[in-house]
């Protein structure tokens, strides 16, 4: 079974730091890439980042660019994301997805989704 | 970049109705289209995948159609359990992996 549990939530205040993990279990780690998506409270779903199989491409939302940085580690079944200069806005639920190449072809989709850490950004 | 918009927000339908929910994108995506459940609380889950192709182990209430710019979702009884809001996706191009804004059902 493919389970996807992300950890490394919590509170932290404005500037602050955080190192999300997604443990990964059940597939071959190395064969998949990965998303970020968080939820803010109350809100719709925002994609954040996304890694290749082979780290050779990584993008990012606007919205993290030069504060936040996903890397992988295929020995340890892993995915993570720094989270630094942490801001109020920056407040949600973070979900891991697998991301699934699919035969019609595009940029995949998420097809398991881990059940999310919550990040609060507060004083 | 791509936007996503979503028809209804919102709708209230009755068990074994049939619901359908609009998505539109800014631009022409073809094909590249994905459709996502998510309960209270939970992770999503992905129903529907390039448009029309339902995922393995998702009912077949569920079903999706449409190219272009504009596809649909279409539960074809609504059941208790489908109680959720349901967003899009494209994945023609990247980044940004946009989402619609979600549409919530709730159950009369």
């Amino acid at each position: 079974e493919v389970q996807l549990v992300e950890s490394g939530g919590g509170l932290v205040q404005p500037g602050g730091s955080l190192r999300l993990s997604c443990a990964a279990s059940g597939f071959t780690f190395s064969n998949y890439s990965f998303n970020w998506v968080r939820q803010a409270p109350g809100k719709g779903l925002e994609w954040i980042s996304y890694i290749s199989i082979s780290t050779r491409t990584i993008y990012y939302a606007d919205s993290v660019k030069g504060r936040f940085t996903i890397s992988r580690d295929n020995v340890r079944n892993s995915l993570n994301l720094q989270l630094n200069s942490l801001r109020v806005d920056d407040t949600a639920v973070y979900f891991c997805a697998r991301v699934r190449r699919i035969a019609a072809g595009g940029t995949g989709v998420c097809d398991n989704w881990g059940q999310g850490t919550l990040v609060t950004v507060s004083s | 970049d791509i936007q996503m918009t979503q028809s209804p927000p919102s709708l209230s339908a009755s068990v074994g109705d049939r619901v359908t929910i609009t998505c539109r994108a800014s631009q022409r995506i073809g094909k590249y289209l994905n459709w996502y459940q998510q309960k209270a609380g939970k992770g999503p889950k992905l129903l529907i995948y390039a448009a029309s192709s339902l995922e393995s182990g998702v009912s077949s209430r569920f079903s999706g159609s449409g190219s272009g710019t504009e596809f649909t979702l279409t539960i074809s009884s609504l059941q208790p359990e489908d109680l959720a809001t349901y967003y899009c996706q494209q994945s023609y191009s990247s980044p940004p992996f946009t989402f619609g804004p979600g549409t919530k059902v709730e159950i009369k």
